[in-house]
């Protein structure tokens, strides 16, 4: 499969618990996106990297919040200090760099925060 | 805030043509209009998209009004596995993708 993934699937944390959510995208993509949805809602932009470079940042992205793009490859978004209203499905896509591009999206991790 | 209204939600009966409206009536000359869909517990996958003609591929046809403020998505035959929400999106150059709530299509045997 050569699609995007994304690790875990689900993830269960305590509230004040850092968590960490890993995208694979795929391989000849040279943009990452990250999103989050919450239930009945479509999924809302966070931030994109092109190849190591983070782009452009949501507000929605509290200093909580960091996503990391080492070598351009592999994505990490971490939650620090998590809340329960960070509870939500996390989102992952990936595209060609050509400004019409095309999204294609991982499966998700949804997060869980008691 | 997204540039498009759907519907809530529609129902389509398994076998007939899925026809789902989309108002984007302040759209830019500029702009396209792509189209996706999210199956449950799944990430959004990429339809069709189109500037201001027509267009057909394996999974559905868009069709764009002359003047451009609104389209329809249709899906020939839908099937059960057709069930899901359909987003209808405008994206400018170079910007971001910013989805809606969506239209729930509900197909039903």
């Amino acid at each position: 499969d050569t699609g995007v993934s994304q690790n875990p699937r689900h993830k269960i944390t305590k509230r004040g618990q850092n968590v960490t959510f890993r995208c694979d995208p795929i391989s000849e993509h040279n943009r990452l996106y990250w999103y989050r949805q919450t239930l009945g809602q479509g999924p809302e932009f966070l931030t994109y990297f092109q190849n190591e470079a983070q782009l452009e940042k949501s507000r929605l992205l509290s200093d909580r919040f960091s996503a990391e793009r080492p070598k351009g490859s592999f994505s990490t978004l971490e939650i620090q200090r998590t809340e329960q209203g960070d509870s939500a499905m996390y989102l992952c896509a990936s595209s060609l760099a050509s400004g019409r591009e095309k999204l294609f999206f991982g499966s998700g991790t949804q997060l869980s925060v008691l | 805030d997204a540039k498009t209204t759907q519907p809530p939600s529609m129902d389509c009966a398994e076998g007939r043509a899925a026809n789902l409206p989309c108002n984007h009536s302040t759209i830019s000359g500029n702009e396209y209009v792509y189209w996706y869909r999210q199956i449950h517990s799944q990430g959004p996958q990429y339809i069709i998209h189109g500037l201001k003609n027509n267009e057909t591929n394996e999974m559905a046809s868009l069709i764009i009004t002359e003047d451009r403020k609104s389209s329809t998505l249709i899906l020939p035959h839908a099937t059960l596995r057709d069930t899901a929400v359909y987003y209808c999106i405008v994206l400018s150059y170079g910007q971001n993708f910013v989805f809606g709530p969506g239209t729930r299509l509900s197909v039903l045997p």
